[in-house]
């Protein structure tokens, strides 16, 4: 079956650049989207589409998906930034819909 | 605004049933697929199901099909998840969240607060 993998925890300074990986075979061939939730909140959509921001998602947060590894980055990074994040994916051949198991984000 | 109320959760007892109930406004139910999304207790995201415009298409995760069933009434605005056979397992909160699809791709733009079922 079809499984994205994430890290369980990325630390990052105040200021600087995190990069959240999320992993799955042949990934780049799929959209993959992400979800922020920060504690005792729903999640809420910052990529969708590999790249793509809703709106009113800042533009520090970037996304790219290639190979078997997709990636979102969020660039001068603030403590507001804290959360768990998940990538998902669509399997076009199940038509089911595939979570990671979420990153948690600190900002120390 | 676009937003989309869960109720109906609560204390169930094992093999017990229960139905939630996902109330949609600001936007035409019509226009799109609607999921179930669950969080068990310090755990991650699972997807449970998800219904089509009109209601033929739906499909289920395997930890819940034959158990769950996912329907909408459109007039109504609203979404609904008709769970039986519980147990300790799906204890979570149980999101329901508006979804974008196509060929390609499908995530979820709008999800609601969330109603947590506790099965013990």
């Amino acid at each position: 079956s079809f499984e994205l993998t994430q890290p369980p925890s990325v630390s990052v300074s105040p200021g600087q650049t995190a990069s959240i990986l999320c992993s799955g075979d042949k990934l780049g061939n799929k959209y993959v989207s992400w979800y922020q939730q920060k504690p005792g909140q729903s999640p809420v959509l910052v990529i969708y589409q590999d790249s793509q921001r809703p709106s009113g998602i800042p533009e520090r947060f970037s996304g790219s998906n290639s190979g078997d590894t997709a990636t979102l980055s969020i660039s001068r990074t603030q403590a507001m930034d804290e959360g768990d994040y998940y990538c998902q994916a669509w399997n076009t051949t199940t038509a089911t819909v595939v979570f990671g198991g979420g990153t948690k984000l600190t900002v120390l | 605004q676009v937003q989309l109320v869960e109720s109906g959760g609560g204390l169930v007892k094992p093999g017990g049933s229960l139905r939630l109930s996902c109330a949609a406004s600001g936007f035409t139910l019509s226009g799109y697929y609607m999921t179930w999304i669950r969080q068990a207790p310090g755990k991650g995201l699972e997807w449970v199901s998800y219904i089509g415009n009109s209601g033929t298409t739906i499909y289920y995760a395997d930890s819940v099909r034959g158990r769950f069933t996912i329907s909408r009434d459109n007039a109504k605005n609203s979404l609904h998840l008709q769970m039986s056979s519980l147990g300790a397992d799906d204890t979570a909160v149980y999101y329901c969240a508006r979804a974008i699809e196509a060929r390609n791709y499908f995530y979820m733009d709008v999800w609601g607060k969330g109603t947590t079922v506790t099965v013990s």
